[in-house]
């Protein structure tokens, strides 16, 4: 079945470095691919999506764009910020199949001031 | 704009008691989720309701989990008898036209402990 594989955390980094957190898909069908984001005490929250193959999605600074050749959506952000510390979650979702979203395990960032 | 409302925000209760969770979805949404959030098992589906019909419930652990759906704008989990395993976070989230692809939105989540 359709699956979400990242990176595992913690990812721990100071303040304005680069981040990325890598992001890989199989599924048979074209999903529509997600980043979410929970901070602490707090639900999910959509923090950028990309419905097709090339297609970048953008939020925030943070950046992911749809590999179809490499089937991988890896998230980006040029320069974090303490309050961007938070655990993000990669997932997808094929609305030809079933309603549902497939979520990845999470991966816990630590920005260090 | 009002989002997904979960009561209670805490609840800590004793083994053997029935255990409530009601969740409150997004005016307008046709889609339910019910979720369960662990260390151990990162969050997981338990349940979701399209049009307060349940599609899959494929994801509740066992008998003693149910959920309902009376209406479009009320869902209840319950958990009768609760066990200590059952101690997580559970989160209720709605989405509009979820086979398009829509994003879900979550509620804040219910922190559940069984002593």
């Amino acid at each position: 079945g359709d699956s979400v594989t990242q990176m595992e955390g913690p990812v721990t980094l100071s303040e304005e470095a680069f981040l990325t957190i890598n992001c890989t898909y199989t599924a048979t069908g074209y999903p529509s691919l997600f980043w979410y984001v929970q901070y602490p005490g707090e639900g999910l929250q959509l923090l950028l999506k990309a419905t097709k193959a090339d297609d970048k999605g953008s939020n925030k600074g943070f950046e992911a764009t749809y590999r179809k050749e490499t089937t991988s959506f890896h998230l980006e952000k040029g320069s974090v910020q303490v309050s961007d510390s938070a655990v993000y979650f990669c997932a997808l979702s094929d609305g030809d199949r079933d309603d549902k979203i497939i979520f990845g395990k999470g991966t816990r960032l630590h920005i260090l001031p | 704009d009002a989002g997904v409302i979960q009561s209670p925000r805490h609840e800590v209760t004793e083994m053997g008691q029935e255990v409530t969770l009601r969740c409150k979805p997004i005016s307008g949404h046709n889609s339910l989720f019910w979720y369960r959030q662990t260390m151990m098992r990162g969050l997981e589906l338990l349940i979701y309701f399209n049009n307060n019909v349940p599609i899959d419930d494929s994801g509740m652990p066992e008998d003693r989990f149910s959920a309902k759906m009376p209406n479009a704008s009320f869902s209840t989990l319950k958990i009768q008898p609760s066990e200590p395993r059952d101690s997580a976070v559970y989160f209720c989230a709605s989405s509009f036209e979820s086979r398009l692809n829509q994003p879900q939105h979550f509620g804040d989540g219910t922190r559940l402990s069984i002593l």
